[in-house]
């Protein structure tokens, strides 16, 4: 099965900095998804975005499919931003079953 | 509009004993998927059912575990006897076709002593 490694495993970044956060996957996909797990340990969806980029305020995120990468970027980060970042594609191309990384950690200083 | 609903939040309970989790997918959601996550393993998915059917279990660690899916509305997953290695957090998501993005529930925490 398809294989996703995320990089770096954690980030301890002051509040203000920019960071990106990268995910590799091993095989073509049609799906991939961005979440964010808070300190409360909520699942909230950030991006759906299968290929090119979306912006959402101080996030963004590209794909490049052809290249089995994302990238999530987030700005100006916040203290609210800290928690571990997930991305998930699914198991094989057209399932409904997804893979997650193992995550990103990413811990925001005041 | 709601997001997909779980309850309990937490549940402790003791070995030997059975546990019900329980969910409220997203109205008009028509998949709905159970998921476990833990420090060791990360998040697993269990089961899936695409309009109340159950497409993949293959997921499901043994026969204690079950999941039923009565209705569009609701599902749930049972585990019957409980061990303390399925303590963990189990998610319940929603996904409104086959292709599309899931949401995911707060989750449940259970602790099995």
């Amino acid at each position: 099965g398809i294989q996703v490694e995320q990089s770096p495993p954690d980030l301890i970044l002051q509040e203000g900095a920019n960071s990106t956060l990268r995910c590799n996957f091993s095989d073509s996909v049609n799906n991939l998804q961005w979440f964010h797990q808070n300190p409360w340990g909520q699942l909230i969806n950030l991006f759906y975005i299968p290929s090119g980029t979306k912006q959402n305020g101080r996030l963004s995120a590209t794909t490049v499919a052809t290249e089995r990468y994302s990238l999530l970027y987030i700005s100006s980060s916040q203290t609210t931003d800290s928690g571990v970042y997930f991305c998930a594609v699914p198991k094989i191309q057209g399932a409904q079953k997804l893979v997650f990384g193992q995550g990103t950690r990413l811990t925001i200083n005041p | 509009d709601a997001g997909v609903i779980q309850s309990p939040r937490h549940e402790v309970t003791e070995m030997g004993q059975e546990v019900t989790l329980r969910c409220k997918p997203i109205s008009g959601h028509n998949s709905l998927f159970w998921y476990r996550q833990t420090m060791m393993r990360g998040l697993e998915l269990l089961i899936y059912f695409n309009n109340n059917v159950p497409i993949d279990d293959s997921g499901m660690p043994e026969d204690r575990f079950s999941a039923k899916m009565p209705n569009a509305s609701f599902s749930t997953l049972k585990i019957q006897p409980s061990e303390p290695r399925d303590s963990a957090v189990y998610f319940c998501a929603s996904s409104p076709n086959r292709w599309n993005e899931q949401f995911f529930g707060p989750g449940t925490r259970l602790t099995v002593l």
